[in-house]
Order: C-alpha cells, then sequence, then structure tokens
C-alpha cells in the first residue's frame, strides 16, 4: 500500500542545536500532520499543513517549530533552538483531498542529549 | 484536554478465539473513530474506522462498535491469527475529512499465542 518515508530513523543532538526531520509523503497527498510522541506517553497531534500553510497547530508547535515543503519535496519539522523535552518519537502523517484515512511514517527517534 | 483512554495496556489470547479492545472518550463531539495497528519496527496502519452515524461496522474478521452515549468503542478481532499479533490504537477526532487531528489512546499490546 502506499508509505510514508521518514528519515533518519533515529537522530541524536546536543541541547541547543538545530533538527530537521524529513517526511516523504504519499504521492499524490495534499494534507500532512506531525505527531510527537513521549515514551510511555499518547501519541499527540502537533500541526497540519495543506497548501503550504500550517492550517491548525496544538499547544505543544512551541515557536520554535516549524514546517514546511519547499517545491513538493519532503514535508520536513525543524526545531531550533531543542530543548530536552523535545526527545520523543515525531510521527509524521500524510492524507488525500477528501480522504480520511491517515497514512503514518515509522518514526523518527530524536534525542536531545 | 480531550482524552482517549484504552482500557487494556496488554491482550493475550489463544489463536482462533476473539480478541476485544476497548476505548473511550471525553469529547461529545467526537464523529469519527478509526483504529490503527502496529507490528514491531514498522509504521501505523489503518485498520478499519467508524463514524457517529452508525453504530456498527465490520470489515472480514474486524468489527467496531460504537456506544455514543457511553462515549465508548470497540474493536472486536474475531478467530484471530499469529499475524494479529501488533499494538492496536483507538483514536477520536471532532471531524471528518481534512482534518486529521486524531486524539489517540496509549495502545493495546495484543499476542495471538498459536
Amino acid at each position: 500500500g502506499p508509505k510514508v518515508l521518514q528519515i533518519p530513523s533515529h537522530q541524536i543532538i546536543d541541547m541547543g542545536q538545530m533538527v530537521t526531520l524529513n517526511c516523504d509523503p504519499v504521492s499524490n497527498h495534499l494534507y500532512f500532520y506531525w505527531y510527537k510522541q513521549i515514551l510511555g506517553q499518547q501519541m499527540e497531534f502537533l500541526v497540519n499543513f495543506y497548501n503550504g500553510k500550517v492550517m491548525e497547530k496544538s499547544k505543544l508547535f512551541k515557536d520554535q517549530f516549524s514546517v514546511e515543503r519547499p517545491d513538493g519535496s519532503y514535508f520536513t519539522l525543524k526545531i531550533q533552538p531543542t530543548a530536552l523535552e523535545d526527545s520523543a518519537v515525531y510521527f509524521c502523517a500524510s492524507q488525500g483531498q477528501g480522504a480520511e484515512t491517515l497514512y503514518f511514517g515509522s518514526g523518527t527517534r530524536l534525542t536531545v542529549l | 484536554g480531550e482524552k482517549v483512554e484504552q482500557h487494556e495496556s496488554t491482550l493475550s489470547v489463544r489463536e482462533g478465539d476473539s480478541a476485544v479492545i476497548n476505548c473511550t472518550y471525553t469529547d461529545t463531539a467526537s464523529s469519527y473513530f478509526p483504529w490503527y495497528k502496529q507490528e514491531a519496527g514498522k509504521s501505523l496502519h489503518f485498520v478499519i474506522d467508524i463514524r457517529s452515524n452508525v453504530d456498527r461496522k465490520q470489515s472480514q474478521r474486524l468489527i467496531v462498535l460504537l456506544d455514543k452515549k457511553a462515549k465508548r468503542f470497540s474493536l472486536h478481532i474475531t478467530a484471530t491469527q499469529p499475524e494479529d499479533s501488533a499494538i492496536y490504537f483507538c483514536a477520536a477526532s471532532r471531524q471528518t475529512g481534512n482534518t486529521g487531528k486524531l486524539i489517540f489512546g496509549l495502545g493495546t499490546t495484543l499476542q495471538v499465542q498459536p
């Protein structure tokens, strides 16, 4: 079936550094999402993105976070600067126009030291 | 904030038996309830969903029941097979269509013993 790829699967960085998480969504999908899962907790909605714009974001989507999808390439989540509490697994998802099903990637495990 | 509680953190059944995973939600405006399955090392994979205009939906061996009054929904897997072993996540959302703002449960690890 359709696949969402996330690169890298693991990332370790020092606090204060910038990190970019990459997501290659399903090719004809137009809606994109990031979810965050801290170890032992629920997966939580961060942001959704359509037509080059953030449509909705949660309180977890701090000012240090940004998303973009330049020229139909990767959908990215950038955190600058990172903090210890950003350590989590970040899941990307994409969705087709008028569809309800979200297709998820395998997640990127981010460790901030 | 709004929550989805998934009542069983782990569930073990024998092959051929049924498995039931129960979830409750707090947001009365929830109208869309999907279920996802995650096998070891893989991404979440959609399995079945139900909308608030019905109280039962079946897809092959999967049955979803919705009780809006009790704000409860459940996934029934009949005639379980070892390949059903995975983590199952329930979720709820206020809107159908292109929203994607799902509130997830914590997940239930289902083990089907051969």
